[in-house]
């Protein structure tokens, strides 16, 4: 079955240590996202890549790092930057605006995230 | 700025009722597509209904439809038959034509009731 796979589902952290969060996604999407949710706010981007070997920053960057080393993989790293890292974190992917109408964006199940 | 805005933090419903729920978008843009998205207690984000905002005819998904008034900026979320699975959290979503980013409002959280 296509689809999207997080992992691992949650995550805990000790505070000043980095940790990378993996997605995976065989749906042959070229573009992949990452978002931070926290509750009661909707889904804030943080990073996303449209293609292999480039990536933007969202509107929450900081504190964050990504890869795009091929077209399945989009792994997240939180790094020590990062102020107030728990939350809930979704990867996404869709096909480029160049498939519209068709480009809706398809989640991963999420990793929980905690700082201890 | 782009921004969605849903107003309605709750809601309820009765099982096999009606209920809509409200969304605004502000854009300067001609061209764009709006989402809405069903996020159940699993989490997993769901695609329930889109529309483009060059069609003129509301979509129309099963129990799910929208109503699309692009002059006002609204695109509210009607959910007919209501169902105990329909509990979740749904968030309103807008893409312009010019870029793959997707803008969320906060969602509202809706409680369907036996």
């Amino acid at each position: 079955d296509g689809g999207i796979t997080q992992s691992p589902k949650y995550l805990f952290r000790k505070e000043g240590q980095n940790v990378t969060l993996s997605c995976e996604q065989n749906l042959n999407h070229d573009a992949m996202y990452w978002y931070r949710q926290d509750p009661g706010q909707g889904l804030r981007l943080i990073y996303y890549s449209q293609i292999v070997n480039d990536f933007q920053k969202g509107d929450i960057a900081e504190g964050y790092s990504v890869s795009r080393e091929k077209k399945e993989s989009f792994p997240l790293t939180v790094t020590s930057a990062q102020k107030n890292p728990t939350a809930f974190y979704l990867c996404a992917s869709s096909r480029t605006r160049v498939a519209r109408p068709y480009n809706e964006q398809f989640f991963g199940p999420g990793t929980r995230l905690t700082v201890l | 700025a782009q921004t969605v805005t849903q107003s309605q933090p709750e809601m309820s419903v009765q099982e096999a009722e009606t209920v809509t729920l409200s969304c605004t978008y502000d854009t300067s843009e001609n061209n764009y597509y709006l989402f809405w998205y069903k996020q159940p207690p699993s989490r997993q984000m769901i695609l329930v209904i889109r529309q483009e905002a060059y069609k003129q005819q509301n979509a129309t998904e099963n129990r799910f439809s929208v109503n699309f008034q692009k002059a006002a900026k609204s695109f509210s979320l009607k959910i007919s038959d209501s169902q105990l699975g329909d509990t979740a959290m749904y968030f309103c979503a807008f893409m312009t034509d010019n870029t793959d980013k997707l803008i969320f409002g906060t969602g509202t959280r809706l409680q369907v009731f036996p």
